[in-house]
C-alpha cells in the first residue's frame, strides 16, 4: 500500500478515441511522473509534473498530455488512441526537496486496451 | 545514449541465492535503482545505490561499480514470494524521478 491510487483499474477504448487516466498522490507529494509499461517491458517515462508544471518529457508525441492539480491529483490524457497505446499506465509521486533523495511511490496502474 | 541491460529470465530454487545483473550507460550518473514488480502490480522500491560497493538490506543486497557501469541485486534465502520481475533503473536529466528502466528480469522461484 503506497498511498498512491489510480483510476480506473482497467479501460477498453477503440482506436481514435480519447482517454483520461487519473492519479491521486499522497498529501505533500509535489512531483508526479507518468510511465507507460508494455507487456513484458520495463516502464517508459512519459513526463513529469512538479508544482503543476511539466518538468521533463520522454520520447512520447504531443497527443500525450497531462495536468497536475493543487490537491495532489493528476491526469494523463491521450488523444487519437492507437493500438500500440495498449499498456499499463503507472503514476509515481514523491516529495522533491533540494539535495534530498526521497523515494517515489508507484500507483497500481491503469490497464488500457485499445481495440 | 542511455541504455540499461539485464537478463530477461532467471530461475532459482527456494532457499538458494540468486544474483541479477544490470549494466547501464547513462549521460551523467545520479545513482542506480532496483525495483520489484509482481505480476499485475506496481513496482516497489528495493534499493538506491549512488556510491560503489555493497549495500545490504535484510535478504536483499545491491552492489554498484560506477567505473564498470555495473550493478547487481543479490537475493538470499529465496522464498516463493520472491517470484517477480526485478527492474534496474537509472535517473536521467538530473532528476531522481525521471527514470530509465531496463526491461526487467523475471525471476521464477521453484520449490
Amino acid at each position: 500500500e503506497t498511498g498512491v491510487t489510480q483510476s480506473p483499474t482497467h479501460l477498453i477504448k477503440t482506436r481514435g478515441q480519447q482517454v483520461t487516466l487519473r492519479c491521486s498522490s499522497q498529501s505533500g507529494h509535489n512531483t508526479v511522473s507518468w510511465y507507460q509499461q508494455a507487456l513484458g517491458q520495463g516502464p517508459q517515462f512519459i513526463f513529469q509534473y512538479y508544482r503543476e508544471e511539466e518538468n521533463g518529457r520522454g520520447n512520447f508525441p504531443p497527443r500525450f498530455s497531462g495536468l497536475q492539480f493543487p490537491n495532489y491529483s493528476s491526469e494523463l490524457n491521450v488523444n487519437a488512441l492507437e493500438l500500440d497505446d495498449s499498456a499499463l499506465y503507472l503514476c509515481a509521486s514523491k516529495f522533491s526537496g533540494t539535495g534530498v533523495f526521497n523515494e517515489q511511490f508507484f500507483g497500481p496502474g491503469t490497464r488500457l486496451t485499445v481495440l | 545514449g542511455q541504455n540499461i541491460d539485464q537478463p530477461t529470465e532467471m530461475t532459482a530454487t527456494e532457499g538458494a541465492i540468486v544474483q541479477i545483473n544490470c549494466t547501464y550507460q547513462t549521460s551523467g550518473f545520479n545513482g542506480l535503482f532496483w525495483y520489484q514488480q509482481h505480476a499485475g502490480e506496481a513496482p516497489t522500491f528495493l534499493s538506491y545505490n549512488v556510491l560503489d560497493g555493497l549495500e545490504e538490506k535484510g535478504r536483499f543486497s545491491s552492489f554498484l561499480s560506477r567505473s564498470k557501469g555495473y550493478s547487481y541485486l543479490l537475493l538470499k534465502e529465496l522464498q516463493m514470494k520472491d517470484s517477480a520481475s526485478y527492474l534496474c533503473a537509472a535517473p536521467f536529466s538530473g532528476g531522481y524521478n525521471k527514470l530509465i528502466f531496463g526491461a526487467g528480469t523475471r525471476l521464477a522461484v521453484h520449490p
